[in-house]
């Protein structure tokens, strides 16, 4: 079955360095790949959507990598602030498919 | 501009009890679903539909029923609670189905 991972783990980093993040999946063929964040007792929000065809995307200080070979999804946040602290989740989609299958997301904690 | 408007935001139930979950859109968005959100596990999805009239199946659809006379609600319907219930639901829209969503804040449901 299809079967999506992100470090459960949270990561802890000091302010101004940078965070990657990482999206790895199975089973699957996507043809895009969106990454949300997600605040504590809030929904979700849309930051960023790379497609299969796109290696790299890049909105302000955030950086979407997307390595169809390794099953791979990798974002970077530079820079890093406290306000960035969170969690974020990846989704994958595919076009012959209604569903968006979300992971369990990693929990982001940036350090002043 | 509202968005995705969900309620109620909080709701205790005893098992067996019938509820309906709110949720509606302003930005004639004709995708929308629902997902539910336990710790640990990425976002699921319940139901789905693509336009007014239309709803189809997601990932964990049992114990659930939807219903799309309008573009803008989209009301989840739980038959008879069971404690396995007990979860953060989501629901999110899109102007399609391969566009980034935009969620409400969630209903959190106990069922006791």
């Amino acid at each position: 079955s299809q079967k999506i991972e992100q470090n459960s783990e949270a990561l802890n980093i000091q302010e101004g360095k940078t965070a990657t993040l990482t999206c790895n999946y199975t089973n699957y063929s996507p043809a895009y790949l969106q990454w949300y964040r997600q605040d504590p007792g809030r929904g979700p929000v849309f930051l960023l959507l790379i497609r299969e065809n796109e290696k790299e995307k890049r909105k302000e200080r955030l950086k979407v990598t997307f390595d169809t070979t390794l099953k791979q999804s990798l974002f970077h946040i530079t820079a890093s602030q406290p306000a960035d602290s969170a969690t974020y989740l990846c989704a994958l989609g595919g076009d012959s498919s209604y569903k968006l299958i979300f992971g369990s997301g990693t929990r982001l904690l940036v350090r002043p | 501009n509202a968005g995705v408007t969900q309620t109620p935001k909080f709701q205790v139930l005893k098992t067996g009890q019938s509820m309906t979950l709110q949720c509606a859109q302003d930005m004639n968005h004709e995708y929308m679903s629902w997902y539910r959100q336990d710790p640990g596990m990425g976002l699921r999805l319940i139901h789905y539909s693509v336009g007014a009239g239309i709803t189809d199946q997601g990932e964990v659809p049992n114990g659930y029923n939807v219903s799309r006379s309008t573009t803008e609600d989209f009301p989840l319907r739980l038959l008879s609670a069971a404690p396995s219930q007990t979860s953060v639901y989501f629901c999110a829209s899109s102007p399609d189905r391969t566009q980034p969503q935009h969620f409400g804040d969630g209903t959190r449901l106990s069922i006791l």
